[in-house]
């Protein structure tokens, strides 16, 4: 079947820009995380998705970050006012429900870099 | 703060030998283990997770966990030039996000 899709798949976008990622996750899971990878922090946690919900966002780094989930399917994180340190890959996963003892699939990424 | 710590390596095996890779978590009440393969610019693939101590084996690939030593670790055996990648290792503690440690870097010559 087909697994978590994101696009674009590549942005470039000006400093003080807001950018939107999209991301699909695969058929009937109905949690959704988003992550992002940055050469020099690794791969970290942003926020987590039950449903339409948000129970952790804890790992937002600013409130210049937000993301949403409508219709407990499609997710998209906005970006406000872009900086350079928001360059990274943005990764989402979702899996058949929340917890610790379910697989988490991830997408393709989307490469966001900020001139 | 919740830590996983990796070897960055690269670890280097010759094909058809067996790779070890390790990991050590920070966190006593970490619930599930997961290992990801991550090739250059793609995205990470999930080989297994492991949330028992002991063995879990699934065809070429071993994972380990002992909770009291808070030591997990991934065997890969018969290493292919293809198993080259950055291994991920995750940790899943009482909330539902990944702790992710910063990979190593497996290299397996022909």
């Amino acid at each position: 079947g087909a697994g978590v899709s994101q696009s674009p798949s590549n942005k470039v976008t000006e400093k003080g820009k807001d950018v939107e990622l999209r991301c699909d996750p695969i058929s009937g899971h109905t949690a959704l995380y988003w992550y992002r990878q940055s050469l020099g922090q690794g791969l970290e946690f942003l926020i987590y998705f039950q449903g339409n919900s948000a129970p952790d966002k804890s790992g937002l780094p600013s409130d210049r970050f937000s993301a949403e989930r409508t219709g407990g399917s499609v997710s998209t994180l906005t970006i406000q006012r872009t900086q350079q340190e928001d360059s990274a890959v943005y990764l989402c996963a979702s899996s058949l429900v929340g917890g610790a003892f379910y697989e988490q699939y991830f997408g393709p990424g989307t490469r966001l870099t900020v001139t | 703060q919740k830590e996983v710590e990796q070897n960055s390596g690269p670890l280097s095996v010759p094909e058809g030998a067996i790779a070890s890779l390790n990991c050590t978590y920070s966190d006593r009440g970490s619930q599930s283990f997961f290992w990801y393969r991550q090739y250059s610019g793609k995205s990470p693939e999930l080989i297994m997770f492991i949330y028992s101590n002991g063995d879990k084996e699934d065809g070429r690939f071993t994972a380990q966990l002992n909770k009291a030593s808070q030591y997990v670790s991934l065997l890969i055996r018969d290493s292919q030039p293809s198993d080259s990648a950055t291994y991920l290792c995750a940790v899943c503690s009482a909330g539902n996000m990944l702790t992710f440690g910063g990979g190593t870097r497996l290299m397996v010559k022909p």
